[in-house]
């Protein structure tokens, strides 16, 4: 299984400012995922990051509010932009394992806007 | 309706006891299905897939009903350790995206 790590694990960030998550992992992969997981519900697919591609936002995320970067195999950036208090959630970034249908997922960003 | 439906519990059972969750799903096309574990303010990690034969690991056996479209997993012999929150995550067959249910949580007493 990889090993994913994530920085920084949390912040508390004022309202209007922006935020760059950073994934590392400790193995090339071709794809990499963003999910937001927010207070007491489950998780919600951002977008998915191809190295050398834009990346692939789902419907109600846009690159202006999340933009993605993915200079390697091994590394991602996802930016929380011009951050509400509704932003406020747990970030993950995921790897796909053997197969897409699996992934290994990172520790997680805990933001909290204020 | 949301696409991936599971009744968020909690479930409060005593070491020992035997447990299951029912998922439901919305979207016929739906490919794969997958029983996921997440600890208190932990990340995700899958614990089984969900064949169409059903299948067991130990303690734990998944099964898929396409006819009612529903996926369900049973625990046997309840641990103090199983207390977490169990996610259902469905694929479709376009996009090969993981969409997630909102949980159930599950929480073992002594």
């Amino acid at each position: 299984s990889a090993v994913i790590s994530q920085k920084p694990s949390r912040d508390i960030c004022q309202r209007g400012t922006s935020l760059t998550i950073q994934c590392q992992v400790d193995s090339q992969v071709t794809m990499m995922f963003w999910y937001r997981q927010q207070p007491g519900q489950s998780l919600t697919l951002i977008a998915t990051a191809n190295q050398g591609s834009e990346a692939t936002y789902e419907s109600g995320f846009v690159i202006d509010k999340f933009p993605i970067s993915r200079p390697n195999l091994t590394f991602s950036t996802l930016t929380v932009s011009n951050m509400s208090p509704e932003d406020s959630s747990i970030y993950l970034c995921s790897v796909e394992g053997g197969t897409v249908y699996e992934q290994y997922f990172g520790p997680g960003t805990r933001l909290t806007v204020t | 309706r949301k696409e991936v439906e599971q009744d968020p519990g909690p479930f409060n059972v005593p070491e020992g006891a035997t447990v299951a969750f029912n998922c439901t799903y919305s979207n016929s096309a739906s490919q794969s299905f997958f029983w996921y574990r997440q600890d208190c303010r932990k990340e995700p990690k899958l614990l089984m897939s969900v064949y169409s034969s059903g299948n067991e690991d130990g303690r734990f056996t998944a099964q898929l009903n396409r006819a009612s479209q529903y996926i369900s997993l049973l625990i046997r012999d309840s641990k103090l350790s199983d207390s977490a929150t169990y996610l259902c995550v469905v694929i479709r067959r376009a996009g090969n995206m993981l969409t997630f249910g909102g949980g159930t949580r599950l929480m073992v007493k002594p």
